[in-house]
């Protein structure tokens, strides 16, 4: 069974650009959650869709936004990149989102820098 | 907010030794609690995880106790190895929603 894929691997953009990524979850999982990973900061959640809505977000400004489509592959957008939103962007994929009961599988990111 | 934190973010231990890593967490309706181990250029993979309703689960080097009055969780690998040495991020859950921690770095010397 072919593991979570995301894309791109690697991403240089310029302040006030925006960017888009994507991810494919695992064949059969519905919940696809975000995560941006920052040295000291671990893993902050960005959103959460399961079967095309958004179903819970974290605290990140409406900068930060994502759909997910009838496939349940998803994508993220973030508009008017700052230096601050550098950083690795994971997706996560599980069957029906029901955190700590079902495995959370993880693609190996996606590595953002804004110059 | 930090609900869920880790305060080592490096832990240096030698080979055959036990590693314990250390988690703590504030919001008392968190019902699972897991490991993810990261290596670089990788995406997290899960660990191993507990219910609230236990305080203890062991699989196999790997054990992770939970002392809810406390809300503290740790994780012992036992014995450390070389190819342990990663990222550790401990994670909290309820429901459709997980927080993180910060992730320590477990260096495993030979």
């Amino acid at each position: 069974k072919a593991g979570v894929t995301q894309t791109p691997r690697y991403l240089i953009k310029t302040r006030g650009q925006q960017v888009t990524l994507s991810c494919s979850p695992i064949s059969g999982h519905r919940s696809v959650s975000w995560y941006q990973q920052t040295p000291g900061q671990g893993l902050q959640f960005l959103f959460e869709y399961f079967s095309e809505t958004q179903r819970n977000k974290g605290n990140f400004p409406g900068r930060f936004s994502g759909r997910q489509f009838s496939n349940s592959r998803s994508e993220m957008n973030v508009s008017t990149l700052e230096l601050g939103d550098s950083a690795l962007y994971l997706c996560a994929s599980s069957l029906a989102g029901v955190k700590g009961q079902e495995t959370q599988y993880f693609g190996p990111g996606t590595r953002l820098l804004v110059l | 907010d930090q609900q869920v934190k880790q305060n080592s973010p490096s832990l240096s231990v030698q080979e055959g030794r036990i590693s314990i890593l250390n988690c703590d967490y504030t919001n008392s309706m968190f019902d699972y609690f897991l490991w993810y181990k990261k290596y670089p250029a990788e995406g997290p993979t899960f660990l191993i995880s507990i219910s609230s309703i236990k305080d203890k689960n062991e699989d196999g080097r790997f054990t992770v106790f939970l002392n809810k009055s406390a809300k503290h969780l740790s994780l012992h690998i036992v014995p450390s190895q070389p190819g342990d040495s990663a990222v550790y991020f401990c994670a909290a859950s309820e429901f459709n929603d997980m927080r993180f921690g910060a992730g320590t770095r477990l260096t495993v010397k030979p």
